[in-house]
């Protein structure tokens, strides 16, 4: 199993343009998660979807949209990036089962916009 | 509101030297706990869980234990290697079914030959 896969690995963007981030896992997981990282922070949470059809805000949503596509697939969305927005961006999917509903992460997206 | 609060970094170490990484949270209930690592230009992997008060999770020579009445998950292994370099962080879960974890900054671990 790949487990949680992210499209592009680097991305370099000007101030004002768009471009969508793309997020799938191959585990059948019901919830999926958009992070992002500063340098020396914490993840702070974006967006997230408890299942497919749904997506709720996260902490810090201003300037970002997402889409459910199917149950596989979260993409993420910046209609008109700006420097604030660089930042390097996790997926992550959860097993909805068991008692802990740990969360796996995929490799990130190292976005910087100029 | 829920929180996390781990030892500040760096952490430098020798190889073979012991560590204890420290944490404490707030949060309703009684939250699943995690241990996630972050080895550098990667994303976080999952190193250790646990689920209720006094259990022990452990996994690749660390362990911690869910201590319920000082609310901490401190994360402790006997031998440090150099391929142990990476980020650390502890992180509780918040309650009810759609429980969000929650991230404090993470400890930098840094382990020399």
């Amino acid at each position: 199993n790949a487990g949680v896969t992210q499209t592009p690995k680097f991305q370099v963007l000007k101030t004002g343009q768009s471009m969508t981030l793309q997020c799938a896992q191959d585990m059948n997981h019901n919830s999926m998660y958009w992070y992002r990282q500063d340098p020396g922070m914490g993840l702070r949470l974006i967006y997230y979807s408890a299942s497919e059809g749904t997506t709720d805000k996260g902490e810090v949503p201003n300037g970002y949209n997402v889409s459910r596509l199917n149950k596989r697939e979260f993409s993420l969305r910046l209609e008109s990036a700006a420097p604030s927005q660089t930042s390097v961006y996790f997926c992550a999917s959860r097993l909805d089962r068991g008692d802990s509903y740990e969360q796996y992460f995929g490799p990130g997206t190292r976005l910087t916009v100029t | 509101g829920n929180s996390v609060t781990q030892m500040e970094g760096p952490v430098t170490l020798s190889e073979e030297a012991f560590l204890t990484i420290n944490c404490t949270y707030t949060a309703t209930g009684y939250p699943s706990l995690f241990w996630y690592v972050q080895y550098p230009g990667e994303g976080l992997q999952l190193l250790l869980k646990a689920t209720k008060a006094d259990d022990k999770g452990s996994n690749k020579g660390f362990e911690a234990t869910y201590r319920k009445e000082t609310t901490s998950f401190h994360l402790e292994k006997g031998s440090v290697q150099v391929s142990d370099s990476a980020v650390y962080f502890c992180v509780p879960r918040e309650g009810g079914s759609q429980g969000n974890l929650i991230f404090g900054k993470g400890t930098k671990l840094s382990v020399k030959p």
